[in-house]
């Protein structure tokens, strides 16, 4: 069976720090994908960045990176320059290779950043 | 406007009531899918459809049924609401064409929903 864990409800940033979401995954499947979701205060599910099981390059999307370690199953986010907006829950989340397309959630992780 | 919309966007119901949840879409996709989320578990599928014929159960399916009225209508019914059913619901839309693994799903807003 397929698992997204979180391990860190809560993480504090300073303002203007880089910061790093951890999320580690368990799957038999060769071809999987890796997202990541941020969800604010509001509640709606805003996609930030993908990663492939063979991409051979780590994902970047403007301040977001995924430092993906496919030996160790591990897909953490890493957030540079922290900004006041980038306070909210962050959800790691898998897509493996049946046909269903649907995707497994970690429990998710709150980041507050400090001014 | 929004490519994936939810009615209502909130709802107290009591415990024993009938309640439907809506989703529409504008985007196309044929893949719809409705999730509820619970602090401390993220997200979970309640159900899925690929079109109008293919309803699939997701890992918490009891205590609820769909509807797939058109390609960009997905609705989720409580039969008979309870309060452990408590949670924000989300659906989502995904395309199939192309290498499923790589399709973003596009969620819509969320129907945070109270049981009492």
């Amino acid at each position: 069976a397929q698992k997204i864990t979180q391990t860190q409800p809560g993480m504090f940033v300073q303002e203007k720090e880089a910061v790093t979401l951890d999320c580690t995954y368990d799957t038999s499947d060769q071809s999987y994908g890796l997202f990541w979701y941020k969800q604010p205060s509001s509640g709606e599910m805003i996609f930030l960045i993908y990663q492939g099981s063979y991409d051979e390059q780590n994902a970047t999307e403007g301040r977001y990176s995924l430092n993906f370690q496919k030996a160790r199953k591990s897909a953490n986010l890493v957030i540079s320059a922290s900004q006041l907006g980038d306070s909210a829950m962050y959800f790691c989340a898998m897509r493996g290779s049946g046909n269903t397309g649907k995707l497994i959630f970690g429990q998710g992780t709150t980041l507050q950043v400090k001014p | 406007d929004a490519d994936v919309t939810q009615t209502p966007r909130n709802r107290i119901t009591k415990t024993g009531k009938r309640i439907m949840l809506e989703c529409s879409q504008t985007k196309g996709h044929d893949r719809m899918y409705w999730y509820r989320q619970d602090p401390g578990l993220g997200l979970r599928l309640i159900y899925y459809s690929f079109d109008v014929k293919d309803i699939n159960k997701g890992e918490i399916s009891d205590g609820y049924s769909v509807s797939r009225q058109a390609q960009a209508k997905f609705s989720l019914s409580l039969e008979s609401a309870i309060p452990n059913q408590t949670a924000l619901y989300f659906c989502a839309t995904s395309p199939t064409s192309g290498w499923s693994l790589y399709n973003e799903q596009f969620f819509g807003p969320g129907t945070r929903l109270t049981v009492l």
